[in-house]
């Protein structure tokens, strides 16, 4: 079946140490997208992709780091500058990306924690 | 900055009641709306576009009022599994471009 997988479900990150999600799709989409939610918070975009080897940056890129080097993969790393990691990761998709009614395909989410 | 707003809830509602939703943007330049349902600690999943002539899905009808900024979902005949958080999602980017931004959510509980 067609999806989107995030790995892994839950993780921990010691302080002052990188972490990094992964995301696969195979849905043939052109964008990817990563979020973080808050609770009682809406999603906030980190960085987005519309193609391979290129990105942009969301509304809090800042302590995220993300490559694209294949179509199927956008993974997100959680550098050691971002003082508050926690939060519930989610990874998107859509077909073409830049398209004003485009819907978005989630993956099941990566819940983040600090120890 | 641009903003999309809605009430958090709870709205708590007995099975067979009828409960809408508000949601209000900020920029008119909106041309794309959606709203996306999300259980707890799961995944938003789409339930519906929001067209400019409103649309019906079953017991869904969402609407779209482009001179007041908002759009609405109404949930006829609730269900105990529509309980769930209802995010309102705009792309307020303008044609052809993309900045998605998400309400919140409204949460709903369906009670027996």
């Amino acid at each position: 079946d067609g999806g989107i997988t995030q790995s892994p479900k839950y993780l921990f990150r010691k302080e002052g140490q990188n972490v990094t999600l992964s995301c696969e799709q195979n849905l043939n989409h052109d964008a990817m997208y990563w979020y973080r939610q808050d609770p009682g918070q809406g999603l906030r975009l980190i960085y987005y992709s519309q193609i391979v080897n290129d990105f942009q940056k969301g509304d809090i890129a800042e302590g995220y780091s993300v490559s694209r080097e294949k179509k199927e993969s956008f993974p997100l790393t959680v550098t050691s500058a971002q003082k508050n990691p926690t939060a519930f990761y989610l990874c998107a998709s859509s077909p073409r990306g830049g398209s004003f009614n485009e819907k978005l395909f989630f993956g099941s989410g990566t819940q983040l924690s600090v120890l | 900055r641009k903003e999309v707003e809605q009430d958090p809830g709870p709205f708590n509602v007995p099975e067979g009641a009828t409960v809408a939703f508000n949601c209000t943007y900020s920029n008119s330049a909106s041309q794309s709306f959606f709203w996306y349902r999300q259980d707890c600690r799961k995944e938003p999943k789409l339930l519906m576009s929001v067209y400019s002539s409103g649309n019906e899905d079953g017991r869904f009808t969402a609407q779209l009022n482009r001179a007041s900024q908002y759009i609405s979902l109404l949930i006829r005949d609730s269900k105990l599994s529509d309980s769930a958080t209802y995010l309102c999602v705009v792309n307020q980017g303008g044609a052809g471009s993309y900045q998605l931004t998400f309400g919140k959510g409204t949460k709903l509980s369906v009670i027996p």
